[in-house]
């Protein structure tokens, strides 16, 4: 099974930050990874797909870049809804493993 | 609008079943992939199972911590998913969310999910 690393696990930002969050796989996926973020009490939403390609409606302060085994999430400026938890999820098989989580939270 | 809303979580004990069930409306249901993912409290998300339908007939695809244990199935008449959860142990307490393939694999819509307490 393919195994995914985020890191940090937890970061403190300030609204206004540039934040990036790493996650890496134990072997190559090529793109198929997946960002969402997720708030207390609600379902998961897709943010990014196919390693950088944004979803509808998301805002365009949120990009991702990567393939193989290294990408990253970046929020250019960090917004006060934009406290949450993020996940990476690798789609190149199955099972179609998450990472760990990272949780922004206000500083 | 997809919509997709999970039913029958609850208490049970240890060794129990349970049977999960997710209503999809406002997407071409037979022609997606659909997955169930949860979360136990406090905890990250946890993939569990996947299920295409194909050709040949469904194709499923397990967790290996649920493997022998849980079975996906769906109903494409009804646009209904289930999962079928067998000798069910105290780390399988989770809310459990169903949800759909989008682009690219990703998982674009999700249901609120319903809450499964393994307990004595």
């Amino acid at each position: 099974d393919i195994q995914l690393t985020q890191s940090p696990s937890f970061m403190s930002a300030s609204v206004g930050d540039r934040v990036t969050i790493t996650c890496r796989a134990s072997q190559g996926i090529s793109s198929y990874l997946a960002w969402y973020q997720q708030k207390p009490g609600k379902a998961p939403k897709l943010l990014i797909y196919a390693a950088s390609t944004l979803q509808s409606g998301v805002p365009s302060r949120f990009s991702g870049s990567g393939s193989g085994t290294e990408f990253t999430l970046t929020i250019s400026s960090l917004q006060p809804e934009d406290f949450a938890t993020y996940y990476c999820q690798q789609l190149n098989s199955y099972p179609k493993t998450f990472g760990g989580g990272t949780k922004v939270e206000i500083k | 609008e997809v919509q997709l809303l999970e039913s029958g979580g609850g208490l049970v004990q240890p060794g129990g079943s349970l049977r999960l069930s997710c209503a999809a409306s406002g997407f071409s249901f037979s022609n997606n992939v659909m997955s169930w993912v949860r979360q136990a409290p406090g905890k990250g998300l946890e993939w569990v199972s996947a299920i295409s339908t194909t050709a040949s007939g469904d194709v499923t695809y397990y967790a290996d911590s649920v493997k022998g244990r849980f079975i996906i199935s769906r109903d494409n008449s009804k646009n209904t998913l289930y999962l079928q959860m067998n000798s069910l142990r105290a780390e399988d307490t989770a809310v459990y969310s169903c949800a759909k393939d989008g682009a690219e694999r990703a998982l674009d819509n999700w249901g609120q999910g319903t809450l499964v307490t393994v307990s004595s």
